[in-house]
């Protein structure tokens, strides 16, 4: 059975960091792109960032370029979102998700983690 | 960056109704669209890919179809499980938009 699980979401404060991790199992981890998307309280999806197989290519959303670092390990399939210089308006649950076998939709998601970013 | 418009905001429907969703897009995408479920509390579900194809698992009611910048989601027979919140998202091109919900409620 595919899952994802997420972890490492925190009540942080504005300019803080935090790393997620998201745990894969039930599938060859290396074969496929990776992904994260969030959900501010009361907001839609928002994608934030892909990731493909050796982590040689990576792409964000512009309201996280330079702040956020989307990676991976897959001698331990798993994979990361490091967050920098975090902002209020990045209060969100971070969804973490496994591209389709077909097309770059997300074919696999996980429950998500909520990260706080608050004084 | 292509953006993604979705028709209705919500809707509330009977049990058994018909309910369709329009999602369109700024720029062609192909047929590269995709939508998903949203229930509280749960991880989002991949409805329908490829604009038309159903996702694994995904009740038959469920039904997509469009190319281009105009899509559409039916609900052919709508049940209470389907209470939640529906997501486009154009997978043809970065950033990988998602439209901004429809809220389907039960009367």
């Amino acid at each position: 059975e595919v899952q994802v699980v997420e972890s490492g979401g925190d009540l942080v404060q504005p300019g803080g960091s935090l790393r997620l991790s998201c745990a894969a199992s039930g599938f060859t981890f290396s074969f496929y792109w990776m992904t994260w998307v969030r959900q501010a309280p009361g907001k839609g999806l928002e994608w934030v960032a892909n990731i493909n197989q050796d982590g040689t290519e990576t792409h964000y959303v512009d309201s996280v370029k330079g702040r956020f670092t989307i990676s991976r390990d897959n001698a331990k399939n798993s994979l990361y979102l490091q967050m920098n210089s975090l902002r209020a308006e990045d209060t969100a649950v971070f969804y973490c998700g496994r591209r389709g076998t077909t097309g770059n939709w997300v074919g696999f998601w996980g429950q998500g983690t909520l990260v706080t970013v608050s004084s | 960056d292509i953006q993604m418009t979705q028709s209705p905001s919500s809707v509330s429907a009977s049990v058994g109704d018909r309910v369709t969703i329009t999602c369109r897009a700024s720029q062609g995408v192909s047929n590269r669209l995709a939508w998903y479920q949203l229930k509280p509390g749960e991880a989002p579900k991949l409805l329908i890919y490829a604009a038309s194809s159903l996702g694994t698992g995904v009740p038959s009611r469920f039904s997509g179809s469009g190319s281009g910048t105009d899509f559409t989601l039916t609900i052919t027979s709508l049940q209470p499980e389907d209470l939640a919140t529906y997501y486009c998202q154009q997978a043809n091109s970065f950033p990988f938009t998602f439209g901004p919900g429809t809220k389907v409620d039960i009367k």
